[in-house]
């Protein structure tokens, strides 16, 4: 079970906004940074936030990344039919000494 | 631009060896680590370990000990991903994707490589 826990989807209609939770299960990761990806099958996972709340030049500003407590989240405002995608959150844990994702929200865009 | 390019997809018998590729440019290979990822089908992004280009020192997260190698040619540019003895267990997409390192204590991925499907069937 990954230390972080994200819902398995989450939809929306073109031009809403949508969040996605991204939820630490363990205290190993403190307060490490966290990263969001999205993932179209077939091709390569995109960086979308780092850092948190960082946005990548080249990723919109429509997509907005937030931390609090033990908790981020990713914000899609603006929603269109090319966000449909895989979303994933991660995070260095210490204990591990390595990455872990969450296990990815698919947003359908109704 | 700074792009991953992956060999191409491979089928295997159980028991058989894969050497899978991923080719940088547009950037120092040498100045960025490189990561390693499987996504097994139907489900999620797990993190193999990475391999620092510029010592070729590996490391190997604990699940992908033992049948798993990553090795580098710096004079092309490539890293690699060897998985022995293969199992039904290893088909997925394996992805390399660059380690950026701002500082010793903040590094994350940040481009990738569209994926290696690696299929292992009798």
């Amino acid at each position: 079970q990954s230390v972080l826990t994200q819902p398995p989807s989450a939809s929306g209609t073109p031009g809403q906004r949508v969040t996605i939770s991204c939820s630490r299960s363990s205290s190993n990761i403190g307060n490490n940074y966290i990263y969001w990806y999205q993932h179209l099958p077939g091709t390569a996972p995109e960086l979308l936030i780092y850092g948190n709340n960082q946005r990548p030049s080249g990723v919109p500003d429509r997509f907005s990344g937030s931390k609090s407590g033990t908790s981020a989240s990713l914000a899609i405002s603006g929603l269109r039919s090319e966000d449909e995608a895989d979303y994933y959150c991660a995070v260095w844990d210490d204990s591990l000494s390595g990455w872990v994702f969450g296990g990815g929200t698919k947003l359908t865009v109704l | 631009q700074v792009q991953l390019v992956q060999s191409g997809s491979e089928l295997k018998r159980p028991g058989a060896s894969v050497k899978v590729s991923c080719e940088a440019s547009g950037y120092t290979f040498t100045h960025y680590g490189m990561n390693w990822v499987r996504q097994a089908p139907g489900q999620g992004l797990e993190w193999m370990g990475w391999i620092n280009t510029n010592t070729g020192n590996p490391t190997y997260a604990q699940d992908f000990t033992g049948r798993f190698v990553f090795s580098l040619d710096t004079s092309v540019s490539t890293a690699y991903l060897q998985i022995s003895s293969l199992q039904a267990e290893d088909t997925a997409v394996y992805y390399c994707a660059r380690l950026l390192t701002v500082t010793t204590a903040y590094y994350y991925m940040d481009v990738w490589g569209k994926g290696t499907t690696v299929t292992v069937s009798s």
